[in-house]
């Protein structure tokens, strides 16, 4: 059983697409955590949420607590944005990940 | 750069053997998390400590240690190591106990065990 699903696995869109990415989750939680991977191995936090939404420049995240439902939207993709998308999950004393969204932008 | 460093990039080593992963973690966090990245399962949580004490353990095997020293640096030890420990081995750093922080991950450490 897995605690954190994500959607979809694979998503490739052409540059200028709005993307969504979905995290759902099955566990109470202390809060939630975007990563970005890219190709070369490194992880960098993009958001952490504990409640409603957050914006960074073309990234969105939102947060619904009660349906235990995440969303990472990307504005105008690019294909600088290309990289595995990882939702994880804060508990108390644990950390729960998804299996990672790979998003390919083609120019 | 998020200030988290960790050495070595790789490591090649038979099994059977020990090695031993480094973490410094950014300067002022006090907590430092460990994970594993395999192809087959993904991200794992490993283990958190905060300022010296293990705080919270994961999907951490009896043959793997960690400790966080005096001066917040961290080490993970792994034995008698066996072909399914190749992975990413990702420290992160946060300032507080809580998973509510922001964390900063290393670069990694890409273990492979011939």
């Amino acid at each position: 059983k897995n605690e954190v699903e994500q959607s979809p696995q694979n998503l490739t869109a052409q540059e200028g697409e709005f993307i969504t990415i979905n995290c759902s989750y099955s566990v109470g939680i202390s809060a939630l955590h975007w990563l970005q991977q890219h190709p070369g191995g490194g992880i960098v936090s993009l958001f952490m949420l504990s409640s409603g939404k957050k914006k960074h420049g073309r990234l969105i995240a939102t947060i619904n607590i009660q349906e235990k439902h995440s969303s990472l939207h990307i504005t105008a993709s690019h294909p600088r944005d290309s990289a595995v998308y990882i939702c994880a999950v804060g508990t108390r004393n644990q950390f729960y990940f998804g299996t990672g969204t790979s998003l390919t932008v083609i120019p | 750069d998020s200030g988290v460093t960790q050495t070595p990039k790789h490591l090649i080593t038979a099994t059977g053997q020990r090695v031993t992963l480094r973490c410094s973690p950014r300067s002022g966090d006090l907590s430092v998390y460990w994970y594993q990245q395999s192809l087959d399962q993904g991200l794992q949580f490993l283990i958190q400590y905060y300022n010296g004490e293990e705080r919270a353990k994961g999907n951490i095997l009896e043959r793997f240690s960690a400790q966080q020293f005096p001066d917040l640096h961290s080490e993970l030890n792994l034995s008698s190591l066996e072909l399914g420990d190749s992975a990413l081995y990702f420290c992160a750093s946060s300032a507080g106990l809580q998973t509510y922080y922001e964390q900063y991950f290393g670069p990694g450490t890409r273990l492979t065990v011939t």
